[in-house]
């Protein structure tokens, strides 16, 4: 069965360090990655996804994922965290294009000035 | 701002009554998927279609659920008898699936409330 752990429920970090938000998962097959951001009150906001290929991938807002083929990872990190980047996170797999996604508990980013 | 929408955005309900939403997706995307999602959790598989195939259901889908798409456009998912347990956010997703991406775009969400 497929799964995804985020073992953090919320991370902190102060306006200008780096951040890591962590994400592993479980899945028959190759993996299709995928972070959303959500914001209260609002649906999820796609911000990357791996398919293949460089195992280093960039998104929206300045987000970058690294896959891990061997610890069956794939952390989100931005090199300098901004205020307005606190939401909450979530990864999601899949094992095939076009079928449903199975997203982790999410992460709770408070990014403080 | 996705494109993919989502009626109503909040609704309350008491026990025992019949709901249904609506979401109206990118009409080029010809994959939509409803979620449901609960407090401090991420968002669960309910079923998806493609056109107006339902192709798939999760077990969270009880008898009490029925999601139709009958013109492969617009969606709506239907819950009757509700109970408290069916609190929750109601998100609907459209996948691009013409366009070779693999990403899923969601829609605001709808907010039930059973009272």
């Amino acid at each position: 069965a497929q799964s995804v752990a985020q073992p953090e429920d919320q991370v902190n970090v102060a306006e200008g360090n780096p951040l890591t938000v962590k994400c592993t998962y479980s899945v028959s097959g190759n993996p299709y990655l995928f972070w959303y951001v959500q914001y209260p009150n609002r649906g999820l906001q796609f911000l990357l996804k791996y398919i293949t290929g460089d195992n280093l991938v960039k998104g929206s807002y300045g987000f970058e994922a690294e896959f891990n083929k061997s610890q069956t990872s794939f952390h989100l990190k931005k090199p300098s965290a901004l205020v307005s980047d606190s939401a909450l996170y979530f990864c999601a797999v899949s094992n095939q294009a076009g079928t449903a996604l199975i997203f982790g508990k999410g992460t709770t980013l408070s990014v403080s000035s | 701002d996705t494109g993919v929408s989502q009626d109503p955005r909040h609704k309350i309900t008491k026990r025992g009554q019949n709901v249904t939403f609506r979401c109206d997706p990118i009409s080029e995307h010809n994959r939509l998927y409803w979620y449901r999602q609960t407090l401090g959790q991420g968002p669960e598989f309910l079923t998806y279609f493609q056109n107006e195939a339902q192709l798939e259901k999760s077990r969270l889908l009880s008898d009490r659920f029925s999601a139709e798409r009958p013109k492969g456009s617009f969606s709506t998912l239907e819950i009757q008898r509700t109970e408290q347990g069916d609190s929750a956010m109601y998100l609907c997703a459209n996948h691009p699936y013409d366009r070779g991406v693999s990403e899923q775009y969601f829609g605001p969400g709808t907010r039930l409330t059973v009272t």
